[in-house]
């Protein structure tokens, strides 16, 4: 069974450090790839997604994932956070031929500090 | 037009009460989902409808009925409902077909459901 690991439930960063949200999953086949970000009280929104193709995924926001398929990996990245970035983030598979479900990973809460 | 609809943002109701949650898209998806979300945790996924035909049901108890009166259109009936059901529902939407970019779901802003 597909499963998806985020490392750290929470993040922490100084406003204009980088940002690095850690993603691993678990597939034999690389699924669809996706990163959704949360703000209090909203609905998810997309940030990017890797399907195929180049590996580094360029996003909404500044933001950017590079797939590993060697390290089975989707790690999100911004090169400089700002305060507006404090949310909770939610990487996310789905497999190529499995049907309609998104397996969720437990989400990571950034808060950005001034 | 890119947006999932969902009205209304907040409901409270008794555990006596029926309540419906009602989602709305234009952008001509033919999967529509509802999913659960309690506080700090991931979205659950309870029913997926595709082509307007329940197609998962993710063992929701019978207290949550969806329907899906055209393609457009997404509802979730409440009856008889616990205090744990109180989360965030939120409904989403994706094209579905052939080739990866179909596979994207948007989400709406979610109900805000509070049972007394």
């Amino acid at each position: 069974a597909q499963s998806v690991t985020q490392l750290g439930s929470h993040v922490s960063v100084s406003e204009g450090a980088l940002v690095l949200l850690r993603c691993n999953y678990s597939s034999s086949v690389p699924p669809y790839l996706f990163w959704y970000v949360q703000y209090p009280n909203q609905g998810l929104q997309l940030l990017l997604k890797y399907t195929t193709g180049a590996t580094l995924v360029k996003g909404i926001n500044g933001f950017e994932a590079e797939f590993k398929k060697s390290e089975t990996s989707f790690h999100l990245t911004k090169p400089s956070a700002h305060m507006s970035d404090a949310a909770e983030y939610f990487c996310a598979v789905r497999p190529h031929r499995g049907g309609f479900k998104t397996i969720f990973g437990a989400g990571t809460r950034l808060f950005v500090k001034a | 037009d890119t947006e999932v609809t969902q009205t209304p943002k907040h409901l409270v109701m008794g555990m006596t009460n029926k309540k419906s949650l009602k989602c709305e898209q234009h952008m001509g998806h033919r999967a529509m989902y509802w999913y659960k979300q309690k506080a700090k945790k991931p979205p659950e996924l309870m029913f997926v409808y595709s082509y307007e035909k329940l197609s998962i049901n993710e063992s929701v108890p019978s207290r949550f009925s969806p329907e899906c009166p055209n393609s457009s259109l997404l509802n979730l009936h409440l009856h008889a409902l616990q205090p744990e059901d109180s989360a965030l529902y939120l409904c989403a939407s994706s094209q579905e077909g052939s080739g990866s970019s179909y596979n994207e779901q948007f989400f709406g802003p979610g109900t805000r459901l509070t049972v007394l």
